[in-house]
């Protein structure tokens, strides 16, 4: 498809356990952000990719959390030693920026950390 | 540090009516400001975007507004339909180089037939 999309929907996981959570971006989209939505709140910034490389990711909350994006294009969000406050919606987002930058959701991986 | 405050957190209306959402942003040096729309349980659609130097996008019933000098910004739904009702939140991007969106906490909207 033409769209973000993210890979798994749901994943249900044990306190303690790794995950990984993936983004495939919209071909030709050089930007690509990951963000982490609790119930009843707007998203919060996690980390932005320009390429292959980690812009910037002081939005990760400590060092349990990792991404990469090797080749430039998909991304996998990386959680170690999963706590239950881990558990949210992970969304993942691409652009163009030299158009607008305007920014295009994926449909988010719900974690939930038992 | 910006910050980006939507009122009221819900809102309820009937079905026909006109109604007008509201963000604010506490700091003007925006690069865009999106609105988007939040089905429960679904991803982020965006609606609309409005550039630093725009005043206004429109989009079929939706029209949105931009004002950076008292840092407001207001999304007018005409016509409300039942289909309409979800979350709606609006997004500032920074001048940043990451170009990363601050949100607001979203507007639930109610549309009842």
């Amino acid at each position: 498809g033409a769209g973000v999309s993210q890979t798994p929907s749901n994943k249900v996981t044990e306190k303690g356990k790794y995950v990984e959570l993936r983004c495939d971006p919209i071909s030709g989209h050089t930007a690509l952000y990951w963000y982490r939505q609790s119930l009843g709140q707007g998203p919060e910034f996690l980390i932005y990719f320009q390429g292959t490389g980690a812009a910037d990711d002081s939005g990760l909350p400590n060092d349990r959390f990792f991404a990469v994006r090797p080749e430039g294009s998909v991304s996998t969000l990386k959680i170690q030693r999963t706590e239950r406050g881990d558990s949210a919606v992970y969304l993942c987002a691409s652009s163009d920026p030299g158009r607008n930058n305007e920014q295009f959701f994926g449909p988010g991986t719900r974690l939930t950390v038992l | 540090k910006q910050e980006v405050t939507q009122i009221p957190a819900a809102l309820s209306v009937p079905e026909g009516e006109n109604l007008v959402l509201n963000c604010s942003f506490t700091d003007s040096a925006i690069y865009n400001l999106q609105w988007f729309r939040q089905d429960p349980g679904k991803g982020l659609t965006s609606l609309l975007l409005i550039q630093s130097s725009q005043r206004e996008q429109t989009s079929g019933r939706l029209n949105a507004s931009l004002d950076k000098s008292s840092g407001r910004s207001t999304l007018y739904i005409a016509a409300s339909q039942p289909g309409d009702s979800a979350t709606y939140l609006c997004a500032a991007q920074g001048m940043d180089s990451n170009y990363q969106l601050i949100w607001g906490a979203g507007t639930k909207l109610i549309i009842k037939p």
